[in-house]
């Protein structure tokens, strides 16, 4: 299994402000995902990020919106931008692991947005 | 359209007590039902994996089984350590995780 750090572990915003959360892996991984986790529902999968193309972003979801990097192997990161209260929820990046299908999450980003 | 149920939403045991949470599916060419273990202000932890029909996943006091339809979590003779909230996730033929809601576990001493 992955070992998977995230930065920050939580942060209050303000109103159309832009935050941005890095996600570290300990070792290189093609693919890298970002999901939110709004207060009391499930995971909503945001994009899928691979190393040297552009990130892959699901239904609901625009990269002027969420902006994603991934600048090498074992690194990623995801902006929040022109935040709103509605964006208020928990952040995760996790990584699948080679041959088992299962992913690995990190610990998430709560943001709360004021 | 690829969907996960799970239930009950809230189950609340006594220690000892032994129970199963369901978790319901509906997919297009099933390639996975994964269990996961989220303790609050945590990431998930991955628990199983489950592929085929029949088959089961054992590990400590819980084991996970699969049929065509729907995976059951069995908890069995359950401690307060095991208080949770257990998702379920499916992969589809389109490669994409999809959750179910969550059953969220109190287990009481």
């Amino acid at each position: 299994s992955a070992v998977i750090s995230q930065k920050p572990s939580r942060d209050i915003c303000q109103r159309g402000t832009s935050l941005t959360i890095q996600c570290q892996v300990d070792s290189q991984v093609t693919m890298m995902f970002w999901y939110r986790q709004q207060p009391g529902q499930s995971l909503t999968l945001i994009a899928t990020a691979n190393q040297g193309s552009e990130a892959t972003y699901e239904s609901g979801f625009v990269i002027d919106k969420f902006p994603i990097s991934r600048p090498n192997l074992t690194f990623s990161t995801l902006t929040v931008s022109n935040m709103s209260p509605e964006d208020s929820s928990i952040y995760l990046c996790s990584v699948e692991s080679t041959g088992g299908g299962e992913q690995y999450f990190g610990p998430g980003t709560r943001l709360t947005v004021t | 359209e690829d969907q996960v149920t799970q239930s009950p939403e809230a189950l609340r045991l006594q220690e000892g007590e032994s129970s199963s949470l369901n978790c319901s599916y509906t997919v297009s060419g099933l390639r996975g039902l994964f269990w996961y273990r989220q303790d609050p202000g945590k990431g998930p932890e991955f628990l199983f994996t489950l592929y085929s029909a029949g088959e089961e996943k054992e590990k400590e006091r819980l084991k996970a089984t699969l049929t065509k339809k729907e995976s059951f979590l069995h908890i069995t003779a359950p401690k307060p350590e095991d208080s949770a909230t257990y998702l379920c996730a499916v992969r589809s033929n389109t490669g994409k995780l999809i959750f179910g809601q969550g059953t969220t576990l109190q287990v009481k001493p």
